[in-house]
């Protein structure tokens, strides 16, 4: 298994680009998210979804959206890029996401607003 | 606002002493708390997880205490050696999914 996967590691845009971070788990796991960790502030929900076709906000949504049309993949698209979104993504899954089931995370992508 | 409040933000021990940790929170709701480990370069890795129910909870030379009342948890690194150096992140979830984590702990383990 590659657990879970994520492309491009490293990205620069300029302000106004628009992107696509791209996630995929072969865990066949129903729960997946993408948060990012910015220095200070630990990690911190951007979306989340329980299944194909079911997505929800988390803490941080304004500026990025999602879809889940399969249960792999979990694409995060920056529709007009800021410097504010500098940071560290991290997409991640797990079997199920109620109760004790161990989140996975992916190895991050570095993306550089300018 | 963060929901779990995590300190210190740094910390070094020198090897074989111990690193302590702390988190405090406010939603009672929460009903289980995980510690990540994150390595420079790499995605956080689940550490240990406590449930509230249980007071203490010990894997290796890494130790949960949790205290209910105080609505406060730690994380106790035993005899640190220097592959402990990290990041480390407690969290906080409720069963709706959602992870809350703290703002993070970096150790260094001198040799």
């Amino acid at each position: 298994n590659a657990g879970v996967t994520q492309t491009p590691k490293f990205q620069v845009l300029k302000t106004g680009q628009s992107m696509t971070l791209q996630c995929a788990q072969d865990m066949n796991h129903e729960y997946m998210s993408w948060y990012r960790q910015d220095p200070g502030m630990g990690l911190r929900l951007i979306h989340y979804s329980v299944g194909a076709g079911i997505t929800d906000q988390g803490e941080v949504p304004n500026g990025y959206n999602v879809s889940r049309s399969t249960t792999e993949d979990f694409p995060l698209r920056l529709l007009s890029a800021a410097p504010s979104q500098t940071s560290v993504y991290f997409c991640a899954s797990s079997y199920s996401g109620l109760f004790y089931n161990e989140q996975f995370f992916g190895p991050g992508t570095r993306l550089t607003v300018l | 606002q963060q929901q779990v409040k995590q300190s210190p933000q740094s910390l070094i021990v020198q090897k074989g002493g111990i690193s302590i940790i702390n988190c405090a929170y406010e939603n009672t709701a929460f009903d289980y708390f995980p510690w990540y480990q994150q390595f420079p370069g790499k995605g956080p890795a689940l550490l240990i997880a406590i449930r509230p129910d249980v007071s203490e909870k010990k894997e290796g030379r890494f130790t949960i205490s949790f205290n209910k009342s105080a609505k406060q948890f730690s994380l106790h690194i035993m005899d640190s050696q220097p592959g402990d150096s990290a990041t480390y992140f407690c969290a906080a979830k409720r069963g709706d999914y959602k992870l809350s984590f703290g703002a993070g702990t970096t150790v260094t383990v001198r040799a």
